[in-house]
């Protein structure tokens, strides 16, 4: 089955500067990749997602990168703020599958 | 809409109880999944429905833990009887099928003493 790995386990950050979240994917059927956000005692939130036939996504201060052929996607946060400060997951979802299987999270604090 | 709805939000109950979860997806989602939340583990996918039929429950850690679907609306999550490594956060989510992220409920924080 897939497996997906995430790093750091946790990163903590100034407030303003950019954080980078990392992850890889075993499955090459995967074609689609969310990234949630955790706040303490909350549920996960989705924040943004990137399909296979797309490099790059971008939502104001949050972008995600994909590599297909090293199968790895990247979480960036630029001018981070504290209260982007959470547990970030990532998770990956092959096309004819419907279960997604997520990181293990990235704790972020951003410290004012 | 109201988002998923999971009941209760937190449960206390001592080892050996039988303990029931309830979960009502978004409608017109016709995908439901049980996930369980630790520390030590992460999120864990537990089992899955499309259109009411458990597709896999291969996450389901053993026979004490049992889910149903008997209609669109309405998902249980039960386990009988319950120990206390059992205790965690149980998340309901929800989804069309094959497209798009989960939405994800607020989760029944599960404590057995």
């Amino acid at each position: 089955g897939e497996n997906v790995e995430q790093h750091p386990s946790t990163l903590s950050v100034q407030e303003g500067d950019s954080a980078v979240i990392k992850c890889t994917y075993s499955d090459s059927a995967s074609n689609y990749f969310p990234w949630y956000k955790q706040e303490l005692g909350k549920r996960p939130q989705l924040i943004i997602d990137i399909r296979s036939n797309v490099g790059e996504k971008k939502d104001q201060r949050i972008a995600v990168t994909l590599n297909k052929t090293a199968k790895h996607f990247s979480l960036h946060i630029t001018e981070t703020q504290p209260e982007d400060s959470a547990v970030y997951f990532c998770a990956a979802r092959k096309a004819n599958n419907n279960d997604m299987r997520f990181g293990a999270g990235t704790r972020l604090t951003v410290k004012p | 809409d109201a988002g998923v709805i999971q009941s209760p939000r937190h449960e206390v109950t001592e080892m050996g109880q039988e303990v029931t979860l309830r979960c009502k997806p978004i409608s017109g989602h016709n995908s439901l999944f049980w996930y369980r939340q630790t520390m030590m583990r992460g999120l864990e996918l537990l089992i899955y429905f499309n259109n009411n039929v458990p597709i896999d429950d291969s996450g389901m850690p053993e026979d004490r833990f049992s889910a149903k679907m008997p209609n669109a609306s309405f998902s249980t999550l039960k386990i009988q009887p319950s120990e206390p490594r059992d205790s965690a956060v149980y998340f309901c989510a929800s989804s069309f099928l094959g497209g798009g992220g989960y939405t994800f409920g607020s989760g029944t924080r599960l404590t057995v003493v």
